[in-house]
């Protein structure tokens, strides 16, 4: 019930490409739903986050979709850079724990 | 946004001997602080939660007498690793909730390796 599926587990895109990621979770008590970027030998920072009340949000180049009722969410990175390049947890905070749920990460390669 | 600080960024020590992590919010007050601990090319796995002025609560398979945290501020919280072995060396974060949001931010992380 507490799970977040994050899928792929390693994805390599083309500068100026757009980069998907995918997560699905199965606790409808979620409400909350982050996204965050992880460089190597640092913590997690805040990316962007979406309430299941928004289908779409989007600042800047990074926009996340969220589908309710396929208890799906996804992130899109547009126009893709090199610097982008590191590794994005999506997560998932509600329910009865109220704490962050986290999905595997995905390891982004942003090629020059 | 809001910032949380942790120290040392990274520690060296010999096995047998305790560490003390510290984690702080920077610019907010934080109810409640979470320890994770993340092996390389892993997610975040919680070790614990700690309200400020209460025990915390440690997930199942972390031991509490060997990983001690105290969170006595809304500011600052500790995670003592206490006789440490080698098999504890890993990357510890710490995350803070502001009081007034749900919006969950994390340290930089301090890196352990013991000897």
């Amino acid at each position: 019930q507490q799970q977040v599926k994050q899928s792929p587990q390693s994805l390599i895109v083309q500068k100026g490409g757009i980069s998907i990621i995918n997560c699905a979770y199965e606790n409808t008590a979620f409400d909350y739903f982050p996204w965050y970027q992880q460089f190597p030998g640092k913590g997690p920072a805040l990316l962007i986050a979406i309430r299941p009340d928004v289908s779409e949000k989007k600042e800047g180049r990074f926009t996340i979709s969220f589908n309710k009722s396929a208890k799906q969410f996804s992130l899109h990175i547009m126009d893709s850079q090199p610097g982008d390049s590191a590794t994005y947890f999506c997560a998932a905070f509600g329910g009865s724990a109220r704490q962050l749920t986290f999905g595997s990460g995905t390891q982004l390669t942003v090629l020059p | 946004g809001a910032v949380v600080s942790q120290h040392p960024s990274w520690v060296i020590c010999k096995s047998g001997t305790s560490v003390k992590i510290e984690c702080r919010s920077l610019d907010f007050q934080a109810t409640t602080m979470f320890w994770y601990r993340q092996f390389p090319k892993q997610s975040l796995m919680l070790m614990a939660t700690s309200n400020e002025g209460s025990k915390a609560t440690y997930e199942q398979g972390v031991e509490k007498d060997k990983f001690l945290i105290n969170h006595a501020s809304l500011t600052l919280s500790t995670l003592t690793v206490t006789s440490a072995h080698p098999e504890d060396s890993s990357f510890y974060i710490c995350s803070a909730r502001a009081v007034l949001a749900g919006t969950q931010y994390f340290g930089p992380g301090t890196r352990l390796t013991v000897l």
